[in-house]
């Protein structure tokens, strides 16, 4: 297995443009969460996944912040507009029935 | 709310010797406390976890203890190498899959 995979792995965007970010999971993990880093805050969960629903999503800073998994194999987590200060490294997460949460290898967005 | 406490938020110890990271958690009914370490540029991977049925895990030069009735776990590295150099977290369970990270501790490895 690839293990978590997330693209693009550099985004650079003008701030009010709509960023995407793509997370594809490991095949048969369950649960997928989506993270964000900063210096300032550190590891931050933003919402997490339990086959395919959201379960969590008390973590999503704004509206401008959504989520989606349409099926067991993809997530998207979109901000629309994007400013400056969403300017971070977004990562994926996935656990399957242990309880290790294994990493993607992050975005790192930067908002002009 | 549910709060991870790390300390130090740095730390530098000279090569070969022991380096200590202590985390505290407010859920009682966390039950799983992964360690994870982080490289520069790099993803977080898992190092060591241990759950609340035991005290102490050890693996080759890494340890964990944990202090349920405290809600303290610290983790614990002997003989550190260069390698060992990066930014390490503690993390523990608090509802379902879901746990939450320590600000983290930035370990320095000196020659």
């Amino acid at each position: 297995d690839a293990g978590v995979i997330q693209s693009p792995r550099h985004e650079v965007t003008e701030m009010g443009q709509e960023v995407t970010l793509r997370c594809k999971p490991i095949s048969g993990h369950n649960s997928l969460f989506w993270y964000r880093q900063t210096m300032m805050r550190g590891l931050e969960l933003l919402i997490y996944f339990n086959n395919n629903v959201p379960i969590d999503d008390s973590g999503m800073p704004e509206d401008r912040f959504s989520a989606k998994m349409p099926n067991a194999s993809f997530s998207t987590l979109k901000i629309q507009p994007s400013e400056p200060r969403d300017s971070a490294v977004y990562f994926c997460a996935t656990t399957g029935l242990a309880d290790e949460q294994f990493f993607g290898p992050g975005t790192r967005l930067t908002v002009l | 709310g549910e709060n991870v406490e790390q300390h130090p938020s740095t730390l530098s110890v000279q090569e070969g010797d022991s380096a200590v990271i202590k985390c505290t958690y407010s859920d009682s009914a966390s039950n799983y406390f992964p360690w994870y370490k982080q490289e520069l540029g790099k993803r977080p991977q898992l190092i060591i976890d241990i759950r609340s049925n035991v005290g102490e895990k050890k693996d080759q030069r890494i340890a964990v203890t944990l202090n349920k009735t405290a809600k303290h776990f610290s983790l614990h590295i002997t003989e550190t190498q260069p390698e060992d150099s990066a930014v390490y977290f503690c993390a523990a369970s608090i509802q379902d899959d879901k746990i939450i990270f320590g600000k983290g501790t930035r370990l320095h490895i000196l020659p």
